[in-house]
């Protein structure tokens, strides 16, 4: 079974700190992804890798960054912790492009993070 | 970028009773993925259609990639109370630059009440 687990369930952070959320997969999956989650908006794409050193913007990439410095660990980081990166943090992981079985994300358990 | 429209937003249904959720799109895409997030976890894949008017049965859930391309449905039969959580739908197109990733976009999410 995939295993995709994220280093911590709950953070709680002051606003303008440096945070970091790790993740790691056990399958030697391409593909790292990361979200946010707020109510009623779904699931947002923050970043994406498809290879270690490799990353896109998503479609909300702003006030974050992210570091692919091995296959299995994708870590997102907030510069600059704000209010209104109070959310859940979803990271999952896919097979490489090669059929429709890329598109299967596997997520972790989610990090609910509140920054005050 | 594109779109899902993913509906109802929320169902509070009786024990027993079949539930039908759906997502359309005003893109056409090459997959169809339906998720399931139970309460303070991250989304499970249940589901994945790969080919227009596939119709695939995971237990007491159906589902259905449209005709059109465009849109797909899920219904749950003779729903349980373990069915509570959130369903995403999720589609993905050949042909778009950054799908080398295997990116997915996703619907906002139907939750999913059940009384027992």
């Amino acid at each position: 079974d995939v295993k995709v687990t994220q280093s911590s369930r709950y953070l709680v952070k002051r606003t303008g700190e440096k945070v970091f959320l790790e993740c790691v997969q056990d399958m030697d999956h391409e593909n790292m992804f990361w979200y946010r989650q707020d109510p009623g908006l779904g699931l947002r794409l923050i970043y994406f890798s498809y290879d270690v050193k490799m990353k896109e913007k998503g479609d909300i990439p702003e006030g974050y960054s992210v570091s692919r410095e091995k296959k299995e660990r994708f870590s997102l980081i907030l510069e600059s912790a704000s209010t209104n990166q109070t959310s859940m943090y979803l990271c999952a992981s896919s097979l490489p492009l090669g059929g429709g079985a890329s598109y299967e994300q596997y997520f972790g358990p989610g990090t609910r993070l509140t920054v005050t | 970028g594109q779109q899902l429209n993913q509906s109802p937003q929320s169902m509070f249904i009786q024990e027993g009773e079949d539930v039908s959720m759906n997502c359309t799109s005003s893109s056409i895409f090459n997959t169809w993925l339906w998720y399931k997030q139970d309460p303070g976890e991250g989304p499970v894949l249940l589901i994945a259609l790969y080919k227009a008017g596939e119709l695939t049965s995971n237990g007491r859930l159906t589902a259905q990639f449209g005709i059109t391309r465009k849109d797909s449905f899920l219904n749950i039969s003779a729903s349980i109370p373990s069915d509570v959580g959130i369903y995403f739908c999720a589609g993905a197109s050949v042909g778009v630059v950054d799908t080398n990733a295997g990116k997915s976009t996703f619907g906002d999410g139907t939750t999913l009440t059940v009384k027992p």
